[in-house]
C-alpha cells in the first residue's frame, strides 16, 4: 500500500530533551515536507526537501533541522525542545507538480 | 505575500443539502490547486485537485471550480453526509513544488 507512515505517533518529552520524528515513504516521491499544525494557524511548513541531500528551510523552521540522506526518509529532529513546538506534525511527500500525500500525524507534547 | 484563504470558517448545513467551500488565491502564477479533508485525529486526505488548464473537474459527489479571472476557488459537495463533517483545506501549488494551505473551513453536517 502507498503511504507515508510516521513514528511515534504519540510523544510527551521534556524541554531541552533532544527527539527525533521519523517519516518514511514507499512512493518513490522525490519532494518531501513537514509541517505543523496548530488551532487557529492552520498547516505551517516547516522544512522541505526536493531530493536526497537537497533540503530547504519553510515557514517556520526555527527550533527544527531535518535531513534526506535516502529518498524514502525525511526525519525531523528536535534538538532541544521547548513547549512552543507542542504540536500536531505531518510529513508529507510527492511528485514534483502532483498532490501531497500526507502521514497519519505525530502529537507532541513538550512540558 | 502569497497566500490562500478561505472566506468562511465554519459552515453548517442539513444532511442532503448541497455545500460549497470557497478559497481565493492570490499567486497568479500557480497552476495547480488542491482540496483536501481532514478529520479529526487524522492526516489530511486529498479529495480533487485542478490545474489551471481547466474551469471544472468533477469527482464522486464533488466538483472543483476555478475561476481564474477572480483567483477564485470553490469545492461543491452533492448531497452532503454525516461522514462529511471534516475540516476543509485549499492548497495552491507553486512552482518547486511548495504548497501553500488554507486557513480551512470547519463542515458541519447536522442530520
Amino acid at each position: 500500500e502507498a503511504q507515508v507512515t510516521q513514528n511515534p505517533r504519540y510523544l510527551i518529552t521534556v524541554t531541552g530533551k533532544k527527539l527525533t520524528v521519523t517519516c518514511s515513504q514507499n512512493m518513490n516521491h522525490e519532494y518531501m515536507s513537514w509541517y505543523r499544525q496548530d488551532p487557529g494557524l492552520g498547516l505551517r511548513q516547516i522544512y522541505y526537501s526536493m531530493n536526497v541531500e537537497v533540503t530547504d528551510k519553510g515557514d517556520v523552521p526555527e527550533g527544527y533541522k531535518v535531513s534526506r540522506k535516502e529518498k524514502r526518509n525525511f526525519p525531523l529532529i528536535l534538538e532541544s525542545p521547548s513547549p512552543n513546538q507542542t504540536s500536531l506534525y505531518f510529513c508529507a511527500s510527492n511528485s514534483i507538480g502532483d498532490r501531497e500525500i500526507f502521514g497519519p500525524g505525530t502529537r507532541l507534547t513538550v512540558t | 505575500g502569497e497566500s490562500v484563504g478561505l472566506h468562511l470558517p465554519t459552515l453548517s448545513v442539513q444532511e442532503g443539502d448541497n455545500s460549497i467551500i470557497n478559497c481565493a488565491y492570490s499567486n497568479s502564477a500557480s497552476d495547480y490547486f488542491i482540496w483536501y479533508k481532514q478529520e479529526s485525529g487524522k492526516g489530511p486526505q486529498f479529495i480533487i485537485d485542478i490545474r489551471s488548464n481547466m474551469d471544472k473537474r468533477q469527482g464522486q459527489r464533488v466538483t472543483v471550480l476555478l475561476n481564474k479571472t477572480v483567483k477564485h476557488l470553490s469545492l461543491q459537495i452533492a448531497a452532503t453526509q454525516p461522514g462529511d463533517s471534516a475540516v476543509y483545506f485549499c492548497a495552491e501549488n507553486m512552482q518547486g513544488g511548495k504548497l501553500i494551505f488554507g486557513q480551512g473551513t470547519e463542515l458541519s453536517v447536522k442530520p
